[in-house]
């Protein structure tokens, strides 16, 4: 069984600083998919990483797929309030692509 | 989170009851996940069905739960007898396609059983 696992589980910051959090797994994984949830509401897809190496932006967020497709990484910058949620990493496990999430990273902000 | 649709948003049950979530996917969307979530806690995978087939059920308790995805309607997932254990936010998501992992959720169930 493939394992998704994020670390730090647990991260509470000043606004304005900037933070990684990391998703990683023994396992070679075809791509990776980061979500965000908010208190109380679904997960959010913001981005699929798909190719060893791929690095994708999404405004402040930066995104890394590692070389050997084993590993993902995210990276705030300039954190604000409106960044706080829970982080989620997601990939698809064996032939039959079953989605596997982490636990994930619950991000706070504080102003 | 558009186009998956979830209800109830919120469902009481007594101890005993049974419990039936439903979900729609996305319009064009063949591939239906299942997951549970507890307070402060991530996602958990359940069941993963396409049309009419259950794909992976390797997630469900054995006993009291199943799930269906049949060729009309939404999804459903069906809690019988309910426990105060089984009190959690249930997630649906669907996907387009096996080949296309990229998931996207509706708002969730919140099952509190009493």
């Amino acid at each position: 069984t493939q394992l998704l696992e994020q670390s730090p589980q647990f991260l509470s910051i000043q606004e304005g600083e900037n933070l990684t959090v990391y998703c990683n797994s023994s396992s070679v994984f075809s791509s990776l998919q980061w979500y965000r949830q908010e208190p109380g509401e679904g997960p959010v897809l913001l981005v699929t990483v798909v190719t060893g190496g791929e690095v994708k932006k999404l405004k402040r967020l930066t995104f890394q797929f590692g070389d050997a497709r084993k590993d993902s990484s995210l990276h705030i910058t300039a954190a604000q309030p409106g960044d706080t949620g829970l982080y989620l990493c997601a990939g698809a496990e064996g032939g039959d692509d079953k989605i596997i999430f982490g636990k994930g990273t619950r991000l706070h902000i504080l102003p | 989170n558009a186009g998956v649709m979830q209800n109830p948003r919120h469902l009481v049950r007594r101890r005993g009851q049974e419990a039936r979530l439903r979900c729609s996917p996305m319009k064009g969307h063949s591939h239906v996940y299942w997951y549970r979530q507890l307070p402060e806690e991530g996602l958990k995978f359940m069941v993963y069905l396409q049309k009419e087939n259950i794909i992976d059920e390797s997630g469900m308790p054995k006993e009291r739960f199943s799930a269906e995805f049949p060729k009309e309607g939404p999804s459903i997932l069906r809690i019988q007898q309910v426990v105060r254990g089984d009190s959690a936010a249930y997630f649906c998501a669907s996907s387009h396609n096996a080949a296309n992992t990229e998931a996207f959720f509706g708002q969730g169930t919140r099952l509190t059983v009493v």
